[in-house]
């Protein structure tokens, strides 16, 4: 069966450190994979977008791998900070990129102790 | 523009009652999810519009539901004899679909509780 598999419902660091939170797919073949975050309460909002030939994509703090031999997707913020508690979700197109259907993860709750 | 917006934001409704959202996604985008969550879960998909053509439709998705798109604006939501188990948020979302990836814009959400 397709299944997304976010590593852990919960993640909890000190401020400064460097989060990894892990996305694992199975029987799926996605062209891209997206990170949104997502505020008790509030929608999610996109945050990095890598595609199946990019190794690594930067933004300012934070950085997503993309391994598809693996199957999987590291999302790391460096310097984390409390205000980057939230929970994360990792997302792809359920048919491989051709039709834009974006199936998601369960996501992972990140905590950031000061 | 100021984003997906997306009424009512609370909806709470008694059990076999019919009940409707609406969803105005940012004005040049193509395409408009609908999704919905639950506590500790994320986004299951519902169904999907390009346009005002309703292009795919979740396999779980109950007969009660039905979705609109009139002249691929706004987006309407229906949920016809309301169970407990639709107690839910419901998310709208929308994307500038060109053929290749996409970023998707979501809504705050309709939190629809069922008594």
């Amino acid at each position: 069966s397709q299944k997304i598999e976010q590593n852990s419902e919960a993640l909890n660091i000190q401020e400064g450190k460097t989060a990894t939170l892990t996305c694992n797919y199975t029987n799926y073949s996605p062209a891209y994979l997206q990170w949104y975050r997502q505020d008790p309460g509030r929608g999610p909002v996109f945050l990095l977008l890598i595609r199946e030939n990019e190794k690594e994509k930067r933004k300012e703090r934070l950085k997503v791998t993309f391994d598809t031999t693996l199957k999987q997707s590291l999302f790391h913020i460096t310097a984390s900070q409390p205000a980057d508690s939230a929970t994360y979700l990792c997302a792809l197109d359920e048919w491989g990129g051709s039709q834009g259907n974006l199936i998601f993860g369960k996501g992972t709750k990140l905590s950031v102790k000061p | 523009d100021t984003g997906v917006s997306q009424n009512p934001r609370h909806k709470i409704t008694k059990r076999g009652q019919n009940v409707t959202f609406r969803c105005d996604p940012i004005s040049e985008h193509n395409r408009l999810y609908w999704y919905r969550q639950t506590l500790g879960q994320g986004p299951e998909f519902l169904t999907y519009f390009q346009n005002e053509a309703q292009l795919e439709k979740s396999r779980l998705l109950s007969d009660r539901f039905s979705a609109e798109r009139p002249k691929g604006s706004f987006s309407t939501l229906e949920i016809q004899r309301t169970e407990q188990g639709d107690s839910a948020m419901y998310l709208c979302a929308s994307s500038f679909w060109t053929g290749t990836a996409a970023e998707a814009f979501f809504g705050q959400g309709t939190r629809l509780t069922v008594v």
